[in-house]
């Protein structure tokens, strides 16, 4: 059982169309981050949410952290072929400690097509 | 500054053999933290070290060890290798153990025959 379900798994859009991308749990974490992996490289910290109700923008990227603190989401709006990849969303459970014990979501590969 | 290196990059080794995979940290940060990643999957947490101790581990087997060096760089080593272990290893370096972001290495892809 994953801890954390992100949908979809696997997206392929055009570009210049907008998208979503859910993590879901039935658990509470203290904090959620969004990363971004490209093949054959680790993945890279997008951003860090963590007070419930919180929302983060990083240019066509929306991030939100649900009001309970168990459910984040990923949009792009006008997306673009760089924005090709594997997205991740992570969290540290509450009573976890610290970051580095993070929890992933098993991944949604994004397809961005020219 | 340098950023978080991992070596070797590729490895193939035999079911029964014995690996270690090396992490430089990045520059600054004392805590490592090392996760596998199977093909299609998310990244699962191994173990952290900090200050040269573990500092927390997943729900992994104890053929999986590791060591964290006085300059932070630390090793994860896996002995009698299954087929399963097949994957993407990745290393994470923190500033400290509390709530600083990781950067990550761009990992071990080990493959078990």
């Amino acid at each position: 059982t994953q801890l954390l379900e992100q949908s979809p798994q696997f997206l392929s859009i055009q570009e210049g169309e907008n998208l979503t991308v859910y993590c879901n749990s039935s658990s509470v974490f203290s904090s959620l981050q969004w990363y971004r992996q490209e093949p054959g490289e680790g993945p890279v910290l997008l951003v860090t949410v963590v007070t419930g109700g919180e929302v983060k923008k990083l240019k066509r990227l929306t991030f939100q952290f649900g009001d309970a603190r168990k459910d984040s989401s990923l949009h792009i709006t006008a997306a673009q072929p760089g924005d090709t990849g594997l997205y991740l969303c992570a969290g540290n459970r509450v009573g976890s400690g610290n970051t580095g014990k993070l929890i992933f979501g098993q991944g949604t590969t994004l397809q961005v097509k020219p | 500054e340098t950023g978080v290196t991992q070596s070797p990059t590729h490895l193939i080794k035999t079911r029964g053999q014995q690996v270690t995979l090396r992490c430089s940290s990045q520059s600054g940060h004392n805590t490592v933290s090392w996760y596998q990643q199977a093909l299609g999957q998310g990244p699962q947490f191994i173990f952290q070290y900090y200050r040269e101790e573990e500092n927390g581990r997943g729900n992994f087997p104890p053929r999986f060890s590791g060591l964290q060096f006085p300059n932070y760089s630390s090793e994860l080593n896996v002995n009698a290798l299954e087929l399963d272990d097949s994957a993407l290893y990745l290393c994470a370096s923190s500033r400290d153990s509390g709530n600083s972001p990781l950067h990550f290495g761009n990992g071990t892809r080990l493959t078990v025959t």
